[in-house]
Parts: structure tokens; C-alpha cells; sequence
């Protein structure tokens, strides 16, 4: 079984910290995810990246960065965290080849901006 | 520009009877549906997927259609049971996305099953 693993569960930080929400997943996937979800705005997709040091924007990359220096690993990095970036922040995985992969999801991080 | 849309943010079914979710996408060049389940406070699984090359796959209670021509996809569950009760995500990728595996979502739907 894909596990997705992501550090927290919950996270309170205060406006303005650099914030780090890390992502681990055990099954040797290429292409790693994140997203937010609010809502009635369903997933909407950060960053990605498909190979290790790789990384390609998604719908709403401003005020976020990503890290992937090992394959397992992906990172979110908050720069300066403001109020509006509350929210459930979801990492996912996949393969790459074979036809179409669904994407696997850790249990998300609920962050809080004070 | 929302490519994949859920129209219905809630439906409220009685437990056996039958749930239909509905999805539409403006993408022709979507060639690959899944649908995702989410409780709360845990990550989103994997439910059931149809390529465009089918207009239909079943996997036990749960059928997915596709009606490429109106581009647009539903997802039945019969008999619908509580454990059901959830959020439900509809979502898209194309072939020409090459193996970064980027999927769209829509907005969601939440499915309530009473007993």
C-alpha cells in the first residue's frame, strides 16, 4: 500500500514566520504534489514535480516555494505566512508511465495563521 | 477559468436508494476521470477511475459514466449506505500533461447518506 506521510497533522504559526510542511512517501513515486483545499474551492494545485530537484507552479503558487532534493521527499515552504494561507494543506504522489496513475494523498495539514 | 466542475456542492440520499454525482469539464483534451472520496481531517482516497476511450466503468457499488460529446461525467453509487457520507471530487488529466501526472479537480460534492 502508497503511504503519503505529511509531518503535521496541525499547525499554528503567526503571520510573517517562514513556515515548512514536509512530505514523505515510501512507494519510489516520480512525481510528488501539493495542494490546498478551501472551501467550495475543491484542490487546487501548488507546486509539483516530477523528478527530484524539479519543480513546475501550479494554479496558485504566490507566496510559496517547494523543495524536492530527494525523491521520497517533497517540501512546502510558506515564505512569509500570511492570515489568508490558512488552510488544509494536502501532499500526493504518483507514477510516472504505465498508462494513467491515480494520485495517492497524505491525511493533509490543517495550518493556522495567526 | 474552472476546467472541472461539480455544480452541486451537497446531496442528501436515503440509505439504499441511489447517489448520482455529476461532473463537467470544458477540456477536450481530458482523456483520463477519476473520482476521490474524502472524510474529514483525512487525506483523499482513490475510488474509481474510466478512460475516454470507455463510457463506463464498474467497480462493485460504484459505476462511472462518461458522455464525451457533452462532456460530462457522473458517478453512481447503488445501494448508497452511510459509510458513504462524504466528499466526493471529480477530476481530469490529458495524455498531452506527458508523465507529470497533473490532475484538475473540481470543487467537490458532499454526499449525505441517511439511514
Amino acid at each position: 500500500d502508497v503511504k503519503v506521510t505529511q509531518s503535521s497533522r496541525y499547525l499554528v504559526k503567526r503571520t510573517g514566520e517562514k513556515v515548512f510542511l514536509e512530505c514523505v512517501q515510501d512507494m519510489d513515486h516520480e512525481n510528488m504534489f501539493w495542494y490546498r483545499q478551501d472551501p467550495g474551492l475543491g484542490l487546487r494545485l501548488i507546486y509539483f514535480s516530477y523528478d527530484v530537484k524539479m519543480k513546475e507552479k501550479g494554479d496558485i503558487p504566490e507566496g510559496y516555494s517547494v523543495s524536492r532534493e530527494k525523491k521520497e521527499r517533497f517540501s512546502l515552504i510558506l515564505e512569509s505566512a500570511s492570515t489568508n494561507q490558512t488552510s488544509m494543506y494536502l501532499c500526493a504522489s504518483s507514477k510516472q508511465g504505465m498508462g494513467n496513475q491515480p494520485q495517492h494523498f497524505g491525511d493533509g495539514t490543517r495550518l493556522s495563521i495567526l | 477559468d474552472q476546467q472541472v466542475k461539480q455544480n452541486s456542492p451537497s446531496l442528501s440520499v436515503q440509505e439504499g436508494r441511489i447517489s448520482i454525482l455529476n461532473c463537467d469539464y470544458t477540456n477536450s483534451m481530458f482523456d483520463y476521470f477519476l473520482w476521490y472520496k474524502k472524510y474529514p481531517a483525512e487525506g483523499p482516497t482513490f475510488l474509481i477511475s474510466i478512460s475516454s476511450i470507455k463510457d463506463k466503468n464498474e467497480d462493485g457499488r460504484f459505476t462511472v459514466f462518461l458522455n464525451k460529446s457533452a462532456k460530462h461525467l457522473s458517478l453512481h453509487i447503488v445501494p448508497s449506505q452511510p459509510g458513504d457520507s462524504a466528499v466526493y471530487f471529480c477530476a481530469a488529466s490529458e495524455s498531452g500533461s506527458g508523465n507529470t501526472g497533473k490532475l484538475i479537480f473540481g470543487q467537490g460534492t458532499t454526499l449525505q447518506v441517511k439511514p
